[in-house]
């Protein structure tokens, strides 16, 4: 099945600095790629997802890119704030035998030090 | 549009018993997906439903078991209960779970204690 690494475990940096996340995957058939940003006691949120046709994809701060060949996709946060301080989960997602398998990786607790 | 819901928001039980949380899906969406989220862990996948039917599960054993309704609702029950099974249970509902590309939107789960 597909197996999602997810690196570093925890980053620190700060404020105004950049934080970069990497995640590999281990299943070609995987083809879209969300990230999920996760605040203490509070659900998983959607920031930012890209599907395989695209290498790029840019929301204001946030950046993720993917490498197919390579199977690894990157998170990049730039001009980081204290409130970005939280877990982020990457996840690759394939279908599988008529549903959507959805694979998470371990998460990275991002801290932002003013 | 309403969001994802989910009840109870905690839960308390002890081993042997059983368990049922609750999960709406947002407006308009049809596939209810259950995950298991350990302390410190990524989500892990339960099974999904799509119209009514289970249509993927994941590493779970067969005490592990769901219902979904003609509103698109869902249950997740879990017999006799172990210690392990302290988590978060998270409900993510999607347009259609036949896409591998549907985005899925999380409820905000139930924590499950099981002493």
């Amino acid at each position: 099945g597909e197996n999602v690494e997810q690196h570093p475990s925890t980053l620190s940096v700060q404020e105004g600095d950049s934080a970069v996340i990497k995640c590999t995957y281990s299943d070609s058939a995987s083809n879209y790629f969300p990230w999920y940003k996760q605040e203490l006691g509070k659900r998983p949120q959607l920031i930012i997802d890209i599907r395989s046709n695209v290498g790029e994809k840019k929301d204001q701060r946030i950046a993720v890119t993917l490498n197919k060949t390579a199977k690894h996709f990157s998170l990049h946060i730039t001009e980081t704030q204290p409130e970005d301080s939280a877990v982020y989960f990457c996840a690759a997602s394939r279908g599988s035998g008529g549903y959507q398998k959805v694979t998470f990786g371990t998460g990275t607790k991002l801290q932002v030090i003013p | 549009e309403t969001g994802v819901t989910q009840s109870p928001t905690h839960l308390i039980k002890t081993r042997g018993q059983q368990v049922t949380l609750r999960c709406s899906s947002q407006s308009g969406h049809n596939t209810v997906s259950w995950y298991q989220q350990a302390l410190g862990q990524g989500p892990q996948f339960i099974f999904q439903y799509y119209r009514e039917e289970e249509n993927g599960r994941g590493n779970f054993p067969p005490r592990f078991s769901g219902l979904q309704f003609p509103n698109y609702s869902s249950e997740l029950n879990v017999n006799a209960l172990e210690l392990d099974d302290s988590a978060l249970y998270l409900c993510a509902s999607s347009l259609g779970g036949l896409a591998a590309t549907d985005t899925q939107y999380f409820g905000p789960g139930t924590r499950l204690t099981v002493l």
